[in-house]
Formats: structure tokens, sequence, C-alpha cells
């Protein structure tokens, strides 16, 4: 029962790099999500998915894009890396209807020196 | 635009202690509300959810409630165990979205 399945789990990139985290959900979920947390500001939305083919902004897009590769996976990739990107982020997944509940992956702890 | 806090940010209990957890919204109109679970340098794990149609949901030591008329949902925790430890983040579960709080963060001394 894996769930929602993050890689890599830390991550240490130097200013201006590149990298791309992975997430792959195995509930059929239809719906995927990425989240960025930090100290003092809570989870906060990147983007999402409602869908396979399907991506939206959240509340901080800036220097992120996504790919919903297919149902299962959708991944967040940073073009260029900040410092101010240095942060815990977070896949979720969320299946349809009124009461079905969000289930997070482990998270990736990403550094940006 | 909803908002959703939790007061306080951590708070500390003997073990076997009742505890109640708290979480505001600012936008009646809420759609439906989770209570999940982090433990230290782990993902979320989902507690309770509760649709925007009911009251209170129970599993186990855990209660939730919801009253969107205040903009109020509590968790309460019956005979917290050392164990319970961990921060407790309350979300405003939408359709496509979920608008966090900052959480609580609950240590029961043993």
């Amino acid at each position: 029962n894996a769930g929602v399945t993050q890689t890599p789990k830390f991550q240490v990139l130097k200013t201006g790099q590149s990298m791309t985290l992975q997430c792959a959900q195995d509930m059929n979920h239809n719906s995927m999500y990425w989240y960025r947390q930090d100290p003092g500001m809570g989870l906060r939305l990147i983007y999402y998915s409602a869908s396979e083919g399907t991506t939206d902004k959240g509340e901080v897009p800036n220097g992120y894009n996504v790919s919903r590769l297919n149902k299962r996976e959708f991944s967040l990739r940073l073009e260029s890396a900040a410092p101010s990107q240095t942060s815990v982020y977070f896949c979720a997944s969320k299946g349809q209807g009124a009461g079905t509940e969000a289930f997070f992956g482990q998270g990736t702890r990403l550094t940006v020196v | 635009k909803q908002e959703v806090t939790q007061i306080p940010a951590a708070l500390s209990v003997p073990e076997g202690e009742n505890l109640v957890l708290n979480c505001s919204f600012t936008d009646s109109a809420i759609y439906n509300l989770q209570w999940f679970r982090q433990d230290p340098g782990k993902g979320l794990t989902s507690l309770l959810l509760i649709q925007s149609s009911q009251r209170e949901q129970t599993s186990g030591r855990l209660n939730a409630s919801l009253d969107k008329s205040s903009g109020r949902s509590t968790l309460y925790i019956a005979a917290s165990q050392p164990g319970d430890s961990a921060t407790y983040l309350c979300a405003e579960a939408g359709t496509y979205k979920y608008i966090f709080g900052t959480g609580t963060r609950l240590k029961v001394l043993a």
C-alpha cells in the first residue's frame, strides 16, 4: 500500500541549478497537488492538477513548472533554483466525490545554497 | 478569500488529559474540513474529514466538530498519550484546493 510516493527525499542544489521532483500515486486519484511548507507559513499550494491533462496555478507558482505525465504521476520542476525555494515539498492526491480525503507523500527536503 | 487560523501555536499537556485543538476559518461557506497529523520530518496523515453537511466525526479517541455559523472546528483528543505528540493541522478541503492553518504543535508529557 504505497499511497503517494515522492522522490528524492533530500536534495541540495546550488543557485541556478535545475531539478525535477517526482510524485506518483497508486490510488487511481484524479486530483494531484504540490505544496511547499515553510516555518510560520504553513502549507501553500504551488500547482494542482484536477484531472489528467490539466494543470492550474496555486498560491505560489512563480519559479516552478509542473507536468501531469499520466493519471499516476505529477512532477514539479525548478528551472533555476533560488535560495527562496529552500523548503519542504509535499505531493498529495485526492479522489473524486464530496467525502474523499487527500493523501500526502512523505516530502522532499530541498536546500538551495 | 478563505483564511484558516489555529491557536495556540503550541500546547503542552500531561498524559491522560482530555484536550481540544481549535481551528477558525473566515468564510462560513466552507466545503469540507479535514484534520491532519504531522510527525517531525514526516508527511501529513489524515485523521478526520467532516463534510459541510455534517456536524462531527469520530475515530477512536478523536472527535472533530464543525460549526460553520461560528467559523470554527475543534479536534477533541480524549485521554492523551505521549504518542499523540505531533503537529495537528486543519484545512478547508475544497473541491480542488486545500487551505491550511499553520498548525498546533502538541506535546503530551509522560
